[in-house]
């Protein structure tokens, strides 16, 4: 059974510029979640996409958005890149939405480099 | 602000010693909790996990013990193998969202 996968896997932007960033889920599995990672601040949760709804949303200014399609893929997007947006940007799908007693599977994350 | 909270970033330990590694949180709405284990170029991987009525789980080499009145979280790894040598994350969850900590690399040196 295939995992998640997540394209582009690496990506060198420049400021002002966007991305868009593709997470295919594991089969069968209906959320989709994004999370950054940058050192000393762990994984910060984006947000949540389940049967193509956002459920939830971390703290994240709306630069960032995203969306799920009928198949589950999900596509995050950054808009007018910052520095500070380059980090690991994971995505993890569970076979539903997330709750209590639910296993996320991550994907290799895409790094993104903004200069 | 930071939920779940790993303060030690760094952690060594000879082979076949054991490693202790931990978390504090400050949600009391927390009511499950997980710890992850992360390669270099690879996503997190699930490695123990358990549930706020419990305070002890077993795994294999892993334990995980909570002290819900201390808030505190901690991962044994016993004994430990130099393929241990990772990023580890605890992670908490509410019941809709996880919560994860900044991490501590463990080095186990052979």
């Amino acid at each position: 059974k295939a995992g998640v996968t997540q394209t582009p896997r690496y990506l060198i932007k420049t400021r002002g510029q966007q991305v868009t960033l593709s997470c295919s889920p594991i089969s069968g599995h209906r959320s989709v979640s994004w999370y950054q990672q940058t050192p000393g601040q762990g994984l910060q949760f984006l947000f949540e996409y389940f049967s193509e709804t956002q459920r939830n949303k971390g703290n994240f200014p709306g630069r960032f958005s995203g969306r799920q399609f009928s198949n589950s893929r999900s596509e995050m997007n950054v808009s007018t890149l910052e520095l500070g947006d380059s980090a690991l940007y994971l995505c993890a799908s569970c076979r539903e939405a997330v709750a209590t007693y639910n296993e996320q599977f991550f994907g290799p994350g895409t790094r993104l480099t903004v200069l | 602000d930071q939920q779940v909270k790993q303060n030690s970033p760094s952690l060594s330990v000879q082979e076949g010693r054991i490693s202790i590694l931990n978390c504090d949180y400050t949600n009391s709405m927390f009511d499950y909790f997980l710890w992850y284990k992360k390669y270099p170029a690879e996503g997190p991987t699930f490695l123990i996990s358990i549930s706020s009525i419990k305070d002890k789980n077993e795994d294999g080499r892993f334990t995980v013990f909570l002290n819900k009145s201390a808030k505190h979280l901690s991962l044994h790894i016993v004994p430990s193998q130099p393929g241990d040598s990772a990023v580890y994350f605890c992670a908490a969850n509410t019941g809709n969202q996880f919560y994860f900590g900044t991490g501590t690399s463990l080095t186990v040196i052979p």
